[in-house]
């Protein structure tokens, strides 16, 4: 079946660390990944996609390579700020729908 | 248009009773989806509409929800004789249809459900 799985949380780090939170999926066909955020108190944000093989999307310093071979979609950045405390969400897309993973908490720290 | 709008935020209900939440969802978009999501998990696909159409329903979703579309603009989602299991965020989404696979879905805030 379409399923993704995301590293456990809570992660946390200080500020200006680096931060990689690890996706990986199984999927039928060839489906666009996505990196979703939830900052706390409002509602679920597209933070990046991409859609074929080897793409990379980026936004925000945050960055994700669609990697077919290891059927993985990690997102990294290269230096945390305070405010990148959220939850993030992995999501793979299926005609109609989005497959989510449970969610990895991160937590900056001054 | 400030984007998809849910209501209410909160509804605290006694177990057996009905409830029915309301999505708008930004006005262009066409499509609308609702989803679940419990505490420490990702959010769970329940259904979707193409304007009035519903072309899909989970088997999440069970006898006691029914979800409306009815003039293609706003929707309904209803549980009927809530159970303490159905105590979730419930999460509405519209996009445009049909960018393909990739077409952005915009959530709205959610509603926050408590079975007692």
């Amino acid at each position: 079946g379409n399923s993704v799985t995301q590293m456990e949380g809570p992660v946390t780090l200080s500020e200006e660390a680096f931060l990689t939170i690890n996706c990986t999926y199984t999927a039928t066909g060839y489906p666009s990944l996505f990196w979703y955020v939830q900052y706390p108190g409002e509602g679920l944000q597209l933070l990046l996609k991409a859609t074929k093989a080897d793409d990379k999307g980026s936004n925000k310093g945050f960055e994700a390579t669609y990697r077919k071979e290891t059927t993985s979609f990690h997102l990294e950045k290269g230096s945390v700020q305070v405010s990148d405390s959220a939850v993030y969400f992995c999501a793979l897309s299926l005609p109609g729908k989005l497959i989510f993973g449970q969610g990895t908490e991160l937590s900056v720290k001054p | 248009d400030t984007g998809v709008s849910q209501d209410p935020r909160h509804k605290i209900t006694k177990r057996g009773q009905n409830v029915t939440f309301r999505c708008d969802p930004i006005s262009e978009h066409n499509r609308l989806y609702w989803y679940r999501q419990t505490l420490g998990q990702g959010p769970e696909f329940l259904t979707y509409f193409q304007n009035e159409a519903q072309l899909e329903k989970s088997r999440l979703l069970s006898d006691r929800f029914s979800a409306e579309r009815p003039k293609g603009s706003f929707s309904t989602l209803e549980i009927q004789r809530t159970e303490q299991g159905d105590s979730a965020m419930y999460l509405c989404a519209s996009s445009l249809a049909d960018g393909g696979p990739n077409t952005e879905a915009f959530f709205g805030q959610g509603t926050r459900l408590t079975v007692v």
